[in-house]
Formats: C-alpha cells, sequence, structure tokens
C-alpha cells in the first residue's frame, strides 16, 4: 500500500487565491513527521513546513499552513495569495519512528498560478 | 541557507562509462541520503548513511554504490553507466531527530546514451 498518496496531479490556481493541495498517509506509528517540500523546474527541493503526529496546532510558515486530521490521516498543504512564484511541483513526505528516520515521498501534485 | 552541493548538474555520458556523482554538504550533518528522480515522478531513496563508515541501501534497489569516508562528502558511484541509469539523482543530509528536515542539493541530471 502507498505510504503517502497525493491523488492530484496537476492544480492550477489564479494568483492571489487560496489553494489546498491533498496528502493523505498511511502508518501504524503513533509517532511520525510530515513533511512538505516545493519543487521549481530547476529541480531543487525546498523545505516548506513540518507537522509532527503528537503536535495540537497546525503548523504555519508564512503563507503555507498545514490542515492536520489526524483521525483522516490527511496533511493537506494550504497556499494563502498564491504567487506566480509558486508554480511547481509540490511533494507530501512522512517520516515514520520505525522505519530508520527516512523520508518516503508522495507522487507530487504540479501547481500552476495563473496570472 | 542550506549549503549542500552536488557537481557535476547535468551529465551526458556514453554506455558502459564510470561515472561518480560528487555531494558535499557543509552544515556538519551526520545523515546524507541519495534519492534518484524520473521527472515530474517521486523521489525514491537509494542510499543512506548515518556517519563516517556507515552506508545503507534504500528502498530503491540501485547498481550504483556510495562510500562515506568524511562527514561532508557522500560520493555516488556507477562503475558501468546504462541508459536505465538516466535520471535525476538529488543529494540530501540532515540532522536526524524525527522534526529534522533533509536540506537537498541542486541534484545532477544525468542522461547516458
Amino acid at each position: 500500500a502507498q505510504k503517502i498518496t497525493q491523488t492530484q496531479p496537476g492544480m492550477f490556481v489564479q494568483e492571489k487565491e487560496a489553494v489546498t493541495l491533498d496528502c493523505t498517509y498511511d502508518t501504524s506509528d503513533q509517532s511520525y513527521g510530515l513533511f512538505w517540500y516545493k519543487q521549481p523546474s530547476s529541480g531543487e527541493m525546498i523545505f516548506l513546513i513540518y507537522q509532527g503526529s503528537y503536535d495540537e496546532q497546525n503548523a504555519t510558515e508564512g503563507r503555507y499552513s498545514l490542515n492536520f486530521q489526524k483521525a483522516r490521516k490527511s496533511a493537506n498543504l494550504v497556499i494563502s495569495a498564491s504567487q506566480l512564484g509558486d508554480s511547481a511541483m509540490y511533494f507530501c513526505a512522512m517520516r515514520e519512528a520505525g522505519s530508520a528516520r527516512q523520508l518516503t515521498f508522495g507522487s507530487g501534485t504540479q501547481l500552476t498560478v495563473l496570472p | 541557507e542550506a549549503d549542500i552541493y552536488q557537481t557535476p548538474r547535468y551529465l551526458v555520458i556514453g554506455t558502459g562509462k564510470k561515472i561518480t556523482l560528487e555531494c558535499s554538504q557543509t552544515m556538519g550533518h551526520d545523515k546524507m541520503y541519495w534519492y534518484q528522480q524520473d521527472p515530474g515522478m517521486e523521489l525514491h531513496l537509494i542510499h543512506y548513511s548515518y556517519g563516517v563508515n556507515s552506508t545503507e541501501k534504500g528502498d530503491l534497489s540501485s547498481e550504483s554504490t556510495v562510500s562515506r569516508i568524511r562527514t561532508e562528502h557522500f560520493p555516488l558511484t556507477l562503475e558501468s553507466a546504462r541508459p536505465s541509469h538516466t535520471s535525476q539523482y538529488l543529494c540530501a543530509s540532515g540532522r536526524g531527530g524525527m522534526s529534522g528536515e533533509q536540506y537537498f542539493g541542486p541534484g545532477t541530471r544525468l542522461t547516458v546514451t
């Protein structure tokens, strides 16, 4: 079974609007961490935001927030006030306590911000 | 600003050649990783290291090998390149711990003809 599922291969959003990128995960560990990374066309991976499984508050970093619903095993990324520079591939990733602390990545969502 | 470097950024090479992809980081991280990524696809872990003289294979089987003789250096070697090795290779490092993010290098885009 896929550990990280991103069901939206591509998304479009109008500049200045908010967009939600979906991520669901599968783990039997009680302790785990969830990450979002951005990959522009240049290829590098840029860390955006982290949510720990025991964190009670949803994580926020500037225009990025993580909508964490533990019972549903979802960790959606919300980008507010989209900018043209937000156009990129976005990857959700998970680290499980029982898997040697490696990151497992989803298949990604290609976000395009329209002017 | 993450200080992790990969060279070369782009490499086109013929079948059968031996290649080494370089990765160095100046953050003193113990943990380093190599990922393979086909265009527009997810990243797959192929090697990782938790410190000097420690290397392990990742989830995706790879014909490449790695070494970790110095903390800051984690090169990846392909003894005999094949067209099936054409991909992007991303190196990362991190301080570990559940919340520790991985910092990625710019990647090497390898094409084997």
